[in-house]
């Protein structure tokens, strides 16, 4: 099963508090895990990503968390700044023949309140 | 180093016609994908090119095809034209697997 289901849809936070967004798969076959930010009219930037080798990576504010008994992952945003407010999506990566494909979870709105 | 360039950033097409969407990969990047991306469905994997060569193909009618050319720019075309065909059309560019950088898009309507 090739889907990735992330919650919530959307999320409030207020400056300085933490944002919490998750993510679940199915297909074991999935071996990169990365998070991408979107503002509008922009396209995805890669924000960061894991191996499933790996239970907790951290770049700055930004941490993927990474349970691959329950195949679930999360990215815990820390001190969230009103900058940080944008659509994010989870993904993992399936290679094929040497060809990477991403599968996106549906995207969380964040909105951080001044 | 200029990123993934999409062409154009807007368009307005009516139903039935085509439409031919263009990239420019970031430099050395040979690895080119394209995706859908729509309010209900999400972001969507097109296909896929690699030193001119499809590699991976997402499930999409055949009205959807691509090619790359020798210098990795890459164009989508897209036939017959229907409304549902209104997207953001994103392009991404690599240099090995992993770790994609996108382009901003080409919005198409489709009237």
């Amino acid at each position: 099963q090739q889907q990735v289901k992330q919650s919530p849809q959307s999320l409030i936070v207020q400056k300085g508090g933490i944002s919490i967004i998750n993510c679940a798969y199915e297909n074991t076959a999935f071996d990169y895990f990365p998070w991408y930010q979107q503002f509008p009219g922009k396209g995805p930037a890669l924000l960061i990503a894991i191996r499933p080798d790996v239970s907790e990576k951290k770049e700055g504010r930004f941490t993927i968390s990474f349970n691959k008994s329950a195949k679930q992952f999360s990215l815990h945003i820390m001190d969230s700044q009103p900058g940080d407010s944008a659509t994010y999506f989870c993904a993992a990566s399936i290679t094929q023949g040497g060809s990477e494909k991403l599968v996106f979870g549906k995207g969380t709105k964040l909105t951080v309140n001044p | 180093k200029a990123g993934v360039t999409q062409t154009p950033r807007y368009l307005i097409k009516t139903r039935g016609q085509q439409v031919t969407l263009s990239c420019s990969p970031i430099s050395g990047h040979r690895s080119v994908s394209w995706y859908q991306q729509t309010p209900g469905q999400g972001l969507q994997f097109l296909f896929e090119y690699f030193s001119e060569t499809q590699r991976n193909k997402g499930n999409f009618p055949g009205r959807f095809s691509g090619r790359q050319f020798s210098n990795s720019r890459s164009e989508m075309n897209v036939s017959t034209l229907e409304l549902g065909d209104s997207a953001l059309y994103l392009c991404a560019s690599s240099l090995n697997t992993y770790g994609y950088t996108f382009g901003s898009g080409t919005r198409l309507t489709v009237v």
